[in-house]
């Protein structure tokens, strides 16, 4: 049974920081590994998915990069900015759960 | 283009109750989910719809839960009648292809449900 883990589940930083969000999964026969955004009251964003052959994907400043043999992908946000404050969640879809399969978030607060 | 709608957005209802939530998808869409996420938790999927068809609705606690998607367009998913631990955002999402890895899901803004 796959199961996905964020840590921490909040973190606070000053603008402008570089920062990384951790994102572990258990199974690493995994399809794809999917970073979302969720803004308090509305649906999930996806803001990177990296397939199981590649190593990393970049959109302006994130950048998502996946490591299936140790189990791990990171999300590091670049020049972090208040409108970066928000809740990231890492999905995995695996052939043994055949879903997606997401961790619990971490809750990013952004300070000007 | 518009995304996936659902309503309503807020519902409080009083345990026992029953309850029903709609999502339209995006037009075209073949494939549509419903999802439950319980404050500080990750979505949980509790079905799957392919056209009309029930994919996978291993999760779905049938005893109380039921879900429709008639003409395989719009879906409703209900509940009856509502316990405590139902409190939680009922998110819809819906893919173009039939489902699996290879097809992006798009999400809904959710409902809120809180379950007095």
């Amino acid at each position: 049974k796959q199961e996905v883990t964020q840590i921490p589940a909040a973190l606070s930083v000053p603008e402008g920081e570089n920062l990384v969000l951790n994102c572990s999964f258990t199974d690493s026969a995994i399809y794809n590994l999917q970073w979302f955004r969720q803004d308090p009251g509305k649906g999930l964003t996806s803001l990177l998915l990296i397939q199981s052959s590649q190593r990393e994907q970049t959109s302006g400043r994130l950048n998502a990069s996946l490591d299936k043999s140790s189990g791990r992908s990171t999300l590091y946000i670049a020049a972090s900015q208040p409108g970066d404050s928000a809740t990231y969640l890492c999905a995995a879809y695996s052939g043994s759960a055949r879903q997606l399969t997401f961790g619990s978030g971490t809750q990013l607060t952004v300070l000007p | 283009e518009a995304g996936v709608a659902q309503s309503p957005r807020y519902k409080i209802i009083e345990k026992r109750q029953s309850v029903a939530f709609w999502c339209n998808p995006i037009s075209g869409h073949a494939t549509l989910y419903w999802y439950q996420q319980i404050l500080g938790q990750g979505p949980k999927l509790l079905i799957q719809f392919q056209n009309n068809g029930v994919v996978d609705d291993s999760q779905l606690p049938k005893d109380r839960f039921s879900a429709e998607r008639l003409k395989g367009v719009d879906s409703t998913l209900k509940i009856q009648p509502a316990k405590l631990e139902d409190s939680a955002v009922y998110l819809c999402a819906s893919s173009l292809g039939l489902g699996g890895p290879h097809n992006e899901q798009f999400f809904g803004p959710g409902t809120r449900l809180t379950v007095l």
